[in-house]
């Protein structure tokens, strides 16, 4: 059981770019969650999803989409990256009846030059 | 809304026990839990309490009062390794998929 994976480990963006973090999870969870960390501070959610072909926002949506078409696989995008989207994103999933236990992913450290 | 308090930082000596107080704000309530990060590292589940009272794991054990809205996570016998960062989550009523984190709570063990 590999877990709960994130691609890439690290990226550095322009301004303006545009990218996709994959995460995928092999526990066959039905949950999966998008957070991002900002030095010092704690995780808020970007966007969730509560099972296939399924997403909603969170408490930080703006600037970021994201898709759930298999799931096994939540995919955040960033459309046109700003430098206030420096950070480190974690994915996690959670299943069914243990939502407030969440297994994460290794994260993302993405920079926005 | 939801909040979350919890010291910013906690100093301990090896071998001491040192306890890590969470106090929450929600409309409703689903839980609270608590999970552990090392720097550079992912999140990792550590406990949950649904019902007041003391759940223990090993040398950690985590603690529950509904009435004060109050938490705290207790680590015993403190090794180096546990130098890192505790953050406490709620899940409440009106947002139930959701886990709203503290800001957390910075761990030094020194010998």
């Amino acid at each position: 059981n590999a877990g709960v994976t994130q691609t890439p480990k690290f990226r550095v963006l322009k301004t303006g770019q545009s990218m996709t973090l994959l995460c995928a999870q092999d526990m066959n969870h039905e949950y999966m969650y998008w957070y991002r960390q900002d030095p010092g501070m704690g995780l808020r959610l970007i966007h969730y999803s509560v099972g296939e072909g399924t997403t909603a926002k969170g408490e930080v949506p703006d600037g970021y989409n994201v898709s759930r078409l298999k799931k096994q696989n939540f995919l955040l995008g960033l459309e046109s990256a700003a430098p206030s989207q420096t950070s480190v994103y974690f994915c996690a999933s959670s299943p069914t009846g243990r939502r407030n236990e969440q297994f994460f992913g290794p994260g993302t450290r993405l920079t926005v030059l | 809304g939801q909040s979350l308090e919890q010291p910013s930082e906690v100093t301990a000596v090896e071998g001491a026990i040192v306890q890590i107080n969470c106090t929450y704000q929600t409309s409703g309530f689903y839980g609270l839990s608590w999970y552990q990060q090392h720097d550079g590292g992912a999140p990792t589940f550590l406990s949950y309490n649904g019902l007041d009272g003391l759940e223990e794991t090993g040398r950690f054990s985590s603690f529950l009062s509904r009435s004060d809205s109050y938490g705290y996570l207790l680590l015993q016998e403190l090794q180096m390794k546990d130098s890192a960062s505790y953050f406490c989550a709620v899940r409440d009523k009106d947002s139930s998929h959701k886990l709203i984190f503290g800001s957390g709570t910075r761990l030094l063990v020194r010998p």
